[in-house]
C-alpha cells in the first residue's frame, strides 16, 4: 500500500507569513494528490485535487504543486482563517487505497 | 446544493454491529463514488471504504476488511456502511463524502459525520 508521509506535523506561524507544507507518497502517484483543509469539530474541506487544481470557491492564496513522490501546500499569505489542519490524500483508487497524510497543524505563532 | 446527512451512530459493545446510512441530495447520485472516512479523537483522518458510482467496486481499508462493508441504494440516494465485529479501535466519527469522479477518488463534499463509540 502507499504510503503518504507529510511534514512537518506542525508549524507556528503570523499572519502574513507564507506556508509550506510538504507531502510525500512511498511511490509514484503521478499527480492524483488531494489537500483537505480541517477546522476543530468540523468536517474536511476539499482545497487542491490532481496536485495543483483549486477546488471552486478556495482562495487563491493556496496553491498545490508536484508530481511523482514529492507534492507541496503553499498559503502565499497566511489569513487568521487559515489555522488548521492539513491533510494530503493519495486520490486514485487505481493505484491502491486512498491514504491520507498525518496531518499538518498550522498554529498561531 | 449538495447534502450529505449521516445517521445509524450509537453506542455499541465490541463485538456488536451498527449500520450508518448517508442519505444524499443535490446531485445525480449514480454518477459519483461515495466515501467512508473515520477520525478517532484527536487523531487523523483514515480511509475506510469507498464504492464505486454504480456499486461494482468496492474498496477497503485493511482494518476493516473482512468485518465491515460498504453499499448502496441508487434508487432512494443512499450509501451504507455495515459494521461488524466491532472494535475499541473503531471508536471515532464517521463521515459520508461525495466522491469527485464515478471512480473512487477525491472528496469534494462531507457530512456533518455521526459518532460511534465501541465501549461496553
Amino acid at each position: 500500500d502507499i504510503q503518504m508521509t507529510q511534514s512537518p506535523s506542525s508549524v507556528s506561524a503570523s499572519v502574513g507569513d507564507r506556508v509550506t507544507i510538504t507531502c510525500r507518497a512511498s511511490q509514484d502517484i503521478s499527480s492524483w494528490l488531494a489537500w483537505y483543509q480541517q477546522k476543530p469539530g468540523k468536517a474536511p474541506k476539499l482545497l487542491i485535487y490532481v496536485a495543483s487544481t483549486l477546488q471552486s470557491g478556495v482562495p487563491s492564496r493556496f496553491s498545490g504543486s508536484g508530481s511523482g513522490t514529492d507534492f507541496t501546500l503553499t498559503i502565499s499569505s497566511l489569513q487568521p482563517e487559515d489555522f488548521a489542519t492539513y491533510y494530503c490524500q493519495q486520490a486514485n483508487s487505481f493505484l491502491g487505497k486512498l491514504t491520507f497524510g498525518g496531518g499538518t497543524k498550522v498554529e498561531i505563532k | 446544493d449538495v447534502q450529505l446527512l449521516e445517521s445509524g451512530g450509537g453506542l455499541v459493545q465490541p463485538g456488536g454491529s451498527l449500520r450508518l446510512s448517508c442519505a444524499a441530495s443535490g446531485f445525480t447520485f449514480s454518477n459519483y463514488a461515495m466515501t467512508w472516512v473515520r477520525q478517532a479523537p484527536g487523531k487523523g483522518l483514515e480511509w475506510v471504504s469507498g464504492i464505486s458510482g454504480s456499486g461494482s467496486s468496492t474498496y477497503y481499508a485493511d482494518s476493516v476488511k473482512g468485518r465491515f462493508s460498504i453499499s448502496r441504494d441508487n434508487s432512494k440516494n443512499t450509501v451504507f456502511l455495515q459494521m461488524n465485529s466491532l472494535r475499541g479501535e473503531d471508536t471515532a466519527v464517521y463521515y459520508c463524502a461525495k466522491d469527485v469522479r464515478q471512480h473512487s477518488s477525491e472528496h469534494d463534499y462531507w457530512g456533518q459525520g455521526t459518532l460511534v463509540t465501541v465501549s461496553s
